[in-house]
């Protein structure tokens, strides 16, 4: 069983709709970061939280310690979005475990 | 600055060849790690070091060996290679203090193994 799991695996939505990726870990945390990978292959970081919510435009992010889930939000999703995300828990040892990416397609 | 750098982009190498992945960040981060990433899978870590001198073993180890010289510098060494090793493989590094800091990733390097 992997420590990170995310779901929905592939998802696809039309321009403008409100997307959720979920993300459910199974180890002790200092940290969970939230990537994007675009289809040429480069990773970047979106999001690092510990605890409660972020923002960055049209991105959200949120955790709960205590249920051991995270949540990634797109509002207006954007053709621009269409990328893989990817979920990843830091545990304290300052290992990282990864799950296996959220495939998004948002269609104009 | 230049962020985090991987050489070379691609690689095609025969089984029982050697070759030495390069990594290097501009960004004094102490931290830096090396993922391989396979078609439908998570990155998988395989090593990382916590500065100069220092590295560990991270979930999928054998057929590596790496080194941290320096700060700067974090290369991958994959000796008699083998078609399990066929994968992208990713550098990445941060900073790590009190409190956790993000992840800067390489572009990755798209190795075949034939």
């Amino acid at each position: 069983k992997n420590e990170v799991e995310q779901s929905p695996q592939n998802l696809t939505a039309q321009e403008g709709e409100f997307i959720t990726i979920n993300c459910s870990y199974s180890v002790g945390i200092s940290a969970l970061h939230w990537l994007q990978q675009h289809p040429g292959g480069g990773i970047v970081s979106l999001f690092m939280l510990s605890s409660g919510k972020k923002k960055h435009g049209r991105l959200i992010a949120t955790i709960n310690i205590q249920e051991k889930h995270s949540s990634l939000h797109i509002t207006a999703s954007h053709p621009r979005d269409s990328a893989v995300y990817i979920c990843a828990v830091r545990n304290t040892g300052n290992q990282f475990y990864f799950g296996t990416g959220t495939s998004l397609t948002v269609i104009p | 600055n230049a962020g985090v750098t991987q050489t070379p982009k691609f690689r095609i190498l025969k089984i029982g060849q050697s070759m030495t992945l390069q990594c290097t960040q501009d960004m004094n981060h102490n931290y830096m790690y090396w993922y391989r990433q396979d078609p439908g899978m998570g990155l998988k870590l395989i090593y990382y070091s916590v500065g100069a001198g220092i590295t560990d073993k991270g979930e999928v180890p054998n057929g590596y060996n790496v080194s941290r010289s320096t700060t700067e510098d974090f290369p991958l060494r994959l000796e008699l290679a083998a078609p399990s090793q066929t994968s992208v493989y990713f550098c990445a590094s941060s900073y790590s203090g009190r409190a956790p800091y993000e992840q800067y990733f390489g572009p990755g390097t798209r190795l075949t193994v034939t």
